[in-house]
């Protein structure tokens, strides 16, 4: 399983845009990255997926660069309701499921 | 749309006591997980399954017992509970092998277990 590495954690202010980088150095050819959110006392929830260069959903952006080895989740303007753990998971469906680690604590200030 | 349901939200249970959470999905899917999730933690898997009749050990198993005797549902068993599993435990499901859904995981709303 392709290990990640992800900031433990990131402030910002309303308006502005986020940007989480996801190191994985050691992905595989057929691994996709996939992006979830969890708010407190919630379950996580997908947000993104991608394989390469960029993927746009009413949500987020998601950009990786030609060699994959790393990702960048976008959140255009965000709000005080992005406040969140944003997980970084990468590999393949199959019958190894992913791992999850600690995130990104997104804490979004007034 | 229910999607991922888990019954009970909240216990609290003596040491040595155990009890069966349980986990019901409408979507059809394939896998089945279990996690579970401390204070300030990511989460971490414990068991999960396949299919029906099929299930796996994940990072932390000990102390827990699953079953999968219907596809809609996955139970997770404490026999002889532990202050140690003070915790919140998610079950998800996902497509598995479904190559266009790429094995997205759908999560519920969490059980809040304390052991006192």
């Amino acid at each position: 399983l392709a290990k990640t590495t992800q900031p433990v954690s990131m402030d910002s202010y309303e308006g502005q845009e986020v940007n989480i980088t996801c190191s994985h150095n050691n992905i595989a050819t057929n691994d996709y990255i996939t992006w979830y959110q969890q708010f407190p006392s919630q379950g996580p929830r997908f947000i993104i997926q991608g394989y390469k260069t960029k993927v746009t959903n009413e949500v987020a952006s998601l950009f990786i660069p030609a060699d994959r080895k790393s990702s960048t989740l976008s959140l255009p303007r965000v709000s005080l309701s992005d406040t969140a753990v944003y997980y970084c998971l990468v590999g393949v469906s199959g019958n190894t499921p992913l791992v999850f680690g600690k995130g990104t604590r997104l804490s979004v200030i007034a | 749309n229910a999607g991922v349901t888990q019954t009970p939200k909240f216990r609290v249970l003596k040491t040595g006591q155990s009890m069966t959470l349980l986990c019901a999905q409408d979507m059809n899917h394939e896998y089945m997980y279990w996690y579970r999730q401390d204070p300030g933690m990511g989460l971490r898997l414990i068991h999960y399954s396949v299919g029906e009749g099929t299930t796996a050990k994940g990072e932390v198993p000990d102390g827990y017992n699953v079953s999968r005797l219907k596809k809609q549902n996955f139970l997770l068993g404490l026999e002889s509970a532990a202050p140690s599993q003070t915790s919140v435990y998610f079950c998800a499901s996902s497509y598995g092998l479904a190559v266009l859904a790429k094995n997205i995981q759908y999560f519920g709303a969490g059980t809040r277990l304390s052991v006192l």
